[in-house]
């Protein structure tokens, strides 16, 4: 986990309420990554952002939004639209090298919605 | 379209005997091909990678993977389990030849290793 940091470990939140999950990472890696994780479903993508000020939609963006505006942070809100939001969301980064690249993973944030 | 199959929900082993935990991919080119290992409410470890070379890759813990084109395999494994080694499995895969676009990686369902002493 070092070197990417995730806040907060826990979060609660109410229905109707927008969240949103800190990603911050010392590693100066170009590439940044959120997933998030169900129980039996493996690691699904969020978005994913390769330098800052762009970032591009994974497989399940609906009711998600992100922002790059420093190169270390890639902060992920999680909106009102977002159906069913109860999950444990990852941060990765990796450094941009084509192919090669290993992407290395935050603590987690377990968001809960009451 | 790339995939991962992780065909094993659960792998149970005393502690010792050597362990196996399987993995298929189907990519349109030459694959990337890495091992995670998750412990419960932690992030995913990186444990090993193959890119190209020898088939057999070493990794941290023990744990090695062998590659097989044929088959379409990255099985993991280790010699001697360890209690300890009991925790959540990915495999993850991408294509090599796709071009630009970044570390985007396909991962499997997973596969919880137990280890019993």
């Amino acid at each position: 986990d070092g070197g990417i940091t995730q806040s907060p470990k826990y979060l609660f939140r109410k229905e109707g309420q927008n969240v949103t999950l800190s990603c911050e990472q010392n590693l100066n890696h170009d590439a940044m990554y959120w997933y998030r994780q169900d129980p039996g479903q493996g690691l699904r993508l969020i978005y994913y952002s390769q330098i800052v000020n762009d970032f591009q939609k994974g497989d399940i963006a609906e009711g998600y939004s992100v922002s790059r505006e420093k190169k270390e942070s890639f902060p992920l809100t999680v909106t009102s639209a977002q159906k069913n939001p109860t999950a444990f969301y990852l941060c990765a980064s990796s450094i941009f090298i084509r192919g090669a690249d290993t992407q290395y993973f935050g603590p987690g944030t377990r968001l809960t919605v009451l | 379209a790339q995939s991962v199959a992780q065909p094993e929900d659960q792998v149970n082993v005393a502690e010792g005997n050597p362990l196996t935990v399987k993995c298929t991919y189907s990519v349109s080119g030459n694959p990337y091909l890495f091992w995670y290992v998750q412990y419960p409410n932690r992030g995913l470890q990186f444990l090993l990678k193959y890119i190209t070379g020898d088939n057999l890759v070493k990794g941290s813990y023990g744990f090695e993977a062998e590659f097989n084109k044929s088959q379409t395999s990255f099985h993991l494994k280790k010699p001697s389990a360890l209690v300890s080694d009991s925790a959540l499995y990915f495999c993850a895969v991408r294509d090599s030849d796709r071009g630009s676009t970044l570390g985007r990686l396909y991962f499997g369902r997973g596969t919880q290793l137990t280890v019993w002493p």
